[in-house]
């Protein structure tokens, strides 16, 4: 069965600073992999996604992740953060099995950037 | 946000009660959703809809029911039966391309349900 994994509950980064948000997954066959977003009391914004091509993959807002597949990893990166960039972050994989566009979601990394 | 939108924002009933939820998108989607978000769970899907007059249960749809009349529109019922109904429901849609591949489902700004 498809899965992510995002072992981080919390991660804390000072603005200015780099900032990784890393997600895992486990698939049978090729995986389709996405991040989302989620501000306060608000539905979940697209960022970006891996469907096939590049390793690396650049989204809104300045955000990338990098596909690796060795290490079935999926981790959002920005080389910058903002204040602003703080939210509660999903990492999800499509599934495959059983028919349907069906996604499944990590259980979110709340992300909190310090001035 | 984009084109989807969820009515109202938040609910409140009573135990006992049962509740429609709203959800209407313009993006001519095919595919729509509905999530439930629990704090620490994530999302969990509750049922989807590939396409008009057709519906399949996600993991958790026992308790709740839905329809799928027009392309639009893809409400949701949270029924008595539903032991803890108490969450933040999230509507979603997508393109569904032949062959049943879609891309990325865009979400609505969701509806908080407190039932007491």
């Amino acid at each position: 069965a498809q899965s992510v994994a995002q072992p981080e509950d919390q991660v804390n980064v000072a603005e200015g600073n780099p900032l990784t948000v890393k997600c895992t997954y486990s698939v049978s066959g090729n995986p389709y992999l996405f991040w989302y977003v989620q501000y306060p009391n608000r539905g979940l914004q697209f960022l970006l996604k891996y469907i096939t091509g590049d390793n690396l993959v650049k989204g809104s807002y300045g955000f990338e992740a990098e596909f690796n597949k060795s290490q079935t990893s999926f981790h959002l990166k920005k080389p910058s953060a903002l204040v602003s960039d703080s939210a509660l972050y999903f990492c999800a994989v499509r599934r495959l099995v059983g028919g349907g566009n069906k996604l499944t979601f990590g259980t979110g990394t709340q992300l909190k950037v310090e001035l | 946000d984009g084109g989807i939108t969820q009515s109202p924002k938040y609910l409140f009933r009573k135990e006992g009660q049962n509740v429609t939820l709203s959800c209407e998108q313009n993006l001519n989607h095919d595919a729509m959703y509905w999530y439930r978000q629990d704090p620490g769970q994530g999302l969990r899907l509750i049922y989807y809809s590939q396409i008009v007059n057709d519906f399949q249960k996600g993991d958790i749809a026992e308790g709740y029911s839905v329809s799928r009349e027009k392309k639009e529109s893809f409400p949701l019922t949270v029924t008595s039966a539903q032991k803890n109904p108490t969450a933040f429901y999230l509507c979603a849609s997508s393109y569904r391309l032949a062959g049943g591949d879609s891309y990325e489902q865009y979400f609505g700004p969701g509806t908080r349900l407190t039932v007491t």
